[in-house]
């Protein structure tokens, strides 16, 4: 069990639909990320929050949209997907952002869109 | 931008046998880290490297740090079926007084067979 917890592990979601991705963590950390991962590839950094601010967003299109309520939760908000955004999505923490911690991963939510 | 290279891609090899996997960067950096990931599952640290010459095992992978050479290694000794996994390096960068963020290689899928 990882000590970063995602939901859903799985979603199906048309293309006109909004749906939402949840991250809780609570070890403390400052620093939370989401990535996408297509299969059989490295993730792909999408958002850096830190200290609940977004401080990296790698040019994103803007149908996801992310949300840091409080220190311990990681929104994804998603609406109007394209099916090309069918993927694992992690979401990630570290201590904070200064470096030299290893990130802790939770164990995705696999996304398909029809 | 940094690029991280990895290889081997795939890598089978026979239970009881050592190979090594590298992982080569583009930029100057001494933070390095190994996760291991199994099929549908999440990433899990393995290895933390902040140092030139840093080197550091459990069980049977070692894992080491050459900044001057960017280059860090995975070695694998005497090979058992629950290595199998794909093993991603990934490099943290520092660009200018932006924070660190991870760069990853494209993963080395290992399969050990009896």
């Amino acid at each position: 069990d990882t000590e970063v917890t995602q939901t859903p592990k799985h979603l199906v979601m048309g293309m006109t639909n909004k749906k939402s991705l949840k991250c809780e963590q609570h070890m403390g950390h400052r620093a939370m990320y989401w990535y996408k991962q297509k299969a059989k590839k490295p993730p792909e950094l999408m958002f850096v929050y830190s200290y609940e601010k977004l401080s990296i967003n790698e040019s994103v299109p803007s149908r996801f949209s992310p949300e840091c309520p409080n220190s311990s939760l990681l929104n994804l908000h998603l609406h109007a997907l394209q099916p090309e955004d069918s993927a694992l999505y992690l979401c990630a923490s570290s201590q904070d952002w200064s470096g030299g911690q290893p990130q802790h991963f939770g164990d995705g939510t696999r996304l398909s869109i029809l | 931008e940094l690029k991280v290279e990895q290889n081997p891609l795939f890598l089978s090899m026979q239970e009881g046998k050592n190979y090594t996997i590298y992982c080569n960067y583009s930029t100057t950096s001494d933070r390095l880290y190994w996760y291991r990931q199994d099929p549908g599952k999440s990433l899990e640290s393995l290895f933390v490297l902040l140092s030139n010459g840093a080197v550091k095992q459990e069980g049977r992978l070692m894992a080491s740090l050459d900044t001057k050479a960017r280059l860090s290694t995975l070695h694998i000794t005497a090979a058992v079926h629950d290595l199998s996994a794909t093993y991603f390096c990934a490099v943290e960068f520092h660009r200018g007084s932006t924070l660190g963020r991870l760069y990853f290689g494209r993963g080395t899928q290992l399969t050990v067979w009896p």
